[in-house]
């Protein structure tokens, strides 16, 4: 297995935009969870899905933020306007349920820069 | 709220000696601990974990100390090798969490090891 793909890996849009983030977990991984990561509060957890419903989307910062799961081996977070203050490394990782040792399997991330 | 905090964002070692990483959480719901090691332009990987059954789990290198009634955790690498530097993500989570395998991440420590 290639591992959590993401893709862009990087992105430069202007302020205003709008901007898709795309994820495509392990197969076979049930949950997949989209974290944002920044200096002050290391890795958020933005919102997490199990087999394709998103369970908890409480740390969404704003309605700018949008996530969906269309089926098992694809996911994309959208962020409509985007908003310079959105600069961050947003990861996506997969993971089976409970009873693994090490967690989650993550991506490499895409770094988004808004201007 | 931080519920896991690390509160050195940086760290300097000199090659060959000891590395201790901390870690400090909030919420008594947490039994399971995982260190995850981030390389620039690279998703976290997974580390070494340990469970509140015990107090020390050691993997080569590295060692994770648990102190449940400090609520305090810490990774220890030694010897440190140049290879080690790298941003590290202190992780919990409740062991019987029905809802997948959240976790909850501190703000990460940067680690230098110099030659």
């Amino acid at each position: 297995d290639a591992g959590v793909i993401q893709s862009p890996r990087h992105e430069v849009t202007e302020m205003g935009q709008e901007v898709t983030l795309r994820c495509k977990p392990i197969s076979g991984h049930d949950y997949l969870f989209w974290y944002r990561q920044t200096m002050m509060r290391g890795l958020e957890l933005l919102i997490y899905f199990n087999n394709n419903v998103p369970i908890d989307d409480s740390g969404m910062p704003e309605d700018r933020f949008s996530a969906k799961m269309p089926n098992a081996s694809f996911s994309t977070l959208k962020i409509q306007p985007s908003e310079p203050r959105d600069s961050a490394v947003y990861f996506c990782a997969s993971s089976f349920p409970s009873g693994t040792d090490y967690g989650y399997t993550f991506g490499s991330g895409t770094r988004l820069t808004v201007v | 709220d931080q519920q896991v905090k690390q509160n050195s964002p940086s760290l300097s070692v000199q090659e060959g000696r000891i590395s201790i990483l901390n870690c400090d959480y909030t919420n008594s719901m947490f039994d399971y601990f995982l260190w995850y090691k981030k390389y620039p332009a690279e998703g976290p990987t997974f580390l070494i974990s340990i469970s509140s059954i015990k107090d020390k789990n050691e993997d080569g290198r590295f060692t994770v100390f648990l102190n449940k009634s400090a609520k305090h955790l810490s990774l220890h690498i030694v010897p440190s090798q140049p290879g080690d530097s790298a941003v590290y993500f202190c992780a919990a989570r409740p062991l019987r969490e029905t809802s997948g395998s959240r976790l909850t991440f501190g703000e990460g420590t940067q680690l230098t090891v110099n030659p």
